[in-house]
């Protein structure tokens, strides 16, 4: 059973307008979580990384929230661009060793419309 | 700034063939990861490797193996390829950020196809 459920699945939106995007996680025990932005038939990028003691981190027009506490995680992206369209993965990592795996959702697939 | 490089990008196989994926972490990483990306589907880890050994193990088959070489560079080896081995096979390498907190890069990926 995958341990990183998003939501939603897909979105669309308008050039311009915001979003965000939703992750719930049961792996335990958490050491960081991840969002990557990955394009079709591309590797992930990462755009955030947080431990559990961050609630909130920026990078440019994307802030990713942490809430250890209930297991959420959110992506928030404002003035969406075009180039914004990709898939938005949000990724959990348990464990504290240098070869600790990634444990992946499914990712919302996110398209910016003219 | 210098990248993962994998390669090759693409690869045809047929079923029973045996196929190697290699991968070139970006200098100064010491950890490679491999992961398998199956149509649509998020991708799962296989194995990983520290300091030229191996460091947690996930849902490779035994009909795959790997390994990281002195110049810290990683091999994929394939063997009996099966039709559901077709996917897009991602390596990662990582830098250590702070405490213990490890950054992943990704590659761009080698697309396998076996036909």
């Amino acid at each position: 059973k995958n341990q990183v459920e998003q939501s939603p699945q897909s979105l669309i939106i308008l050039e311009g307008k915001n979003c965000t995007l939703q992750c719930n996680y049961t792996v335990s025990p958490f050491s960081n979580l991840r969002w990557y932005k990955q394009d079709t038939g591309r590797g992930p990028v990462s755009l955030t990384i947080m431990t559990f003691s961050e609630n909130t981190k920026s990078n440019g027009r994307y802030t990713a929230t942490l809430d250890a506490d209930t297991k959420q995680s959110s992506l928030h992206i404002t003035a969406s661009q075009l180039s914004d369209s990709a898939s938005y993965i949000c990724v959990v990592s348990a464990g504290s060793n240098s070869g600790y795996a990634l444990n992946f959702g499914k990712g919302t697939s996110l398209l910016v419309t003219p | 700034a210098a990248g993962v490089i994998q390669s090759p990008r693409h690869l045809i196989k047929e079923k029973r063939e045996t196929a190697t994926l290699k991968c070139y972490p970006i200098p100064r990483h010491d950890t490679v990861y491999w992961y398998q990306q199956g149509p649509g589907q998020d991708p799962q880890f296989l194995i990983s490797f520290y300091e030229k050994m191996q460091s947690d193990k996930g849902s490779i088959p035994d009909r795959f193996s790997a390994q990281q070489f002195s110049d810290y560079h990683s091999e994929l080896n394939m063997s009996s390829l099966e039709l559901g081995d077709s996917a897009l096979y991602f390596c990662a390498s990582s830098l250590l950020v702070a405490g213990d907190l490890y950054e992943q890069y990704f590659g761009p990926g080698t697309r396998l196809t076996v036909t």
